[in-house]
Parts: structure tokens; C-alpha cells; sequence
């Protein structure tokens, strides 16, 4: 059970639209669509943004969507604003009931 | 809302265990799955297990012969313990609870503040 693999860091300016990857195998991300992102600002608990790939839980902007093709799943994040500056970690199902996350990416609101 | 509170010492001694626990408020325990994951300072996070109500358990293979979880649904309450801990396993541990309105495979949702724990003689 390896940690999926994310970009360490991504950057855009405010109303721009980034996009941040996050690659597992056919025994996680490609095998299941139970993948969640999750933002986590300094000292803080991460928060859920996004579950199943694609859903979101109420009180999340539409700003922030979710995507997978294959073996990566993909977080994007349009009409950016400073606040959105974050860690971000994706998770996802490994089977077995096991879970794997990946490895975090810093995104910087320049 | 649904609230989650870890509690336990924040320094270990290697060799010895880490024990944790979270307790839930603002809703039920029961009925839902709870995990522990852990991150170390400046990485990512890894999930260690999680406990159904009815105390069943799931553990990350590479940590299963050191984690013991336990549940206790009359105190909204579930428990940590790993043993013969080392300095590899200082980070902040979390609890979270699985995605309430998902399958049992969906990732988690609610999660505590989280607590330091330093190995550490």
C-alpha cells in the first residue's frame, strides 16, 4: 500500500483556475470511486471538500470540483481566491477496507 | 454538528504505548465507522484504522501488529493504542469519522483538531 502521488506544489492567481493531480494504481484510485480531497490550512484539522470523486458536501463553494480519469484523480479549484491558499491531500479507497492518502500539495494564491 | 476531541499524553517513551481517545459530541456514535490517521510534521497523512460500532476493525497492514482500536458507545467515546512506538511515530493523530451520507468505502468527514504526540525518552 503505497501514498498516491501528488504534485508538491501548485500556484495561481486570484480568478484563475488550477488544477491538482493525484495518481494511485488499478488497486486504488483506478479501482474504485471513492476518492476525497481535503484542505488543510496551517495547524488546522483537514477539512472535506470533496467525496466519491466528484460530490460535495453542503457548505462548499461550486468552485471546487472533482474528476478522475483512469488512475488519477484530479482537484480543481476555478475563480481562485486568496482564502483557497491551502495544503491540499487526496484519499482514497485501497480495498480490503483500507484507505491511502496521498502526499499533499501546497497550492500558493500569488 | 458532530464534534470530535482527541485526548491523551502528548509524550511517549519509545518502546512504550500511545493511547489515545476520542470522543465524539453532538451526535451519535453509533451506527457510523471511526478512523485514527496520523501526519508527521511537514508530510501526509496516513490512515492507521478504523472501528464500526459493533467493534469490528480494519487496521493499514503495515501497522496492524502494533494497533489495538476499542470502541465505547456508552461514553461516545473510541481508543488508540500502538505499542513499541519509536521516534517514527511522533505526528499530530487525528480521529474522523467515515462519510456519513456514502458508502462504507468513502473517506472520512468529520475530523478532531488533532494531538501531538512526541516519542521521545
Amino acid at each position: 500500500q503505497s501514498a498516491l502521488t501528488q504534485p508538491h506544489s501548485v500556484s495561481g492567481s486570484p480568478g484563475q483556475s488550477v488544477t491538482i493531480s493525484c495518481t494511485g494504481t488499478g488497486s486504488d484510485v483506478g479501482g474504485y470511486n471513492y476518492v476525497a480531497w481535503y484542505q488543510q490550512h496551517p495547524g488546522k484539522a483537514p477539512k472535506l471538500m470533496i467525496y466519491d470523486v466528484s460530490k460535495r458536501p453542503s457548505g462548499v463553494p461550486d468552485r471546487f470540483s472533482g474528476s478522475k480519469s483512469g488512475n488519477t484523480a484530479s482537484l480543481t479549484i476555478s475563480g481562485l481566491q486568496a482564502e483557497d491558499e491551502a495544503d491540499y491531500h487526496c484519499c482514497s479507497y485501497a480495498g480490503s477496507y483500507t484507505w491511502v492518502f496521498g502526499g499533499g500539495t501546497k497550492l500558493t494564491v500569488l | 454538528q458532530v464534534q470530535l476531541q482527541e485526548s491523551g499524553p502528548g509524550l511517549v517513551k519509545p518502546s512504550e504505548t500511545l493511547s489515545l481517545t476520542c470522543t465524539v459530541s453532538g451526535g451519535s456514535i453509533s451506527g457510523y465507522s471511526w478512523s485514527w490517521i496520523r501526519q508527521p510534521a511537514g508530510k501526509g497523512l496516513e490512515w492507521i484504522g478504523r472501528i464500526y460500532t459493533s467493534g469490528s476493525t480494519d487496521y493499514n497492514p503495515s501497522l496492524k501488529s502494533r494497533v489495538t482500536m476499542s470502541i465505547d458507545t456508552s461514553k461516545n467515546q473510541f481508543s488508540l493504542k500502538l505499542n513499541s512506538v519509536t521516534a517514527a511515530d511522533t505526528a499530530v493523530y487525528y480521529c474522523a469519522r467515515g462519510v456519513a451520507a456514502a458508502s462504507t468505502k468513502s473517506c472520512f468527514d468529520f475530523w478532531g483538531q488533532g494531538t501531538l504526540v512526541t516519542v521521545s525518552s
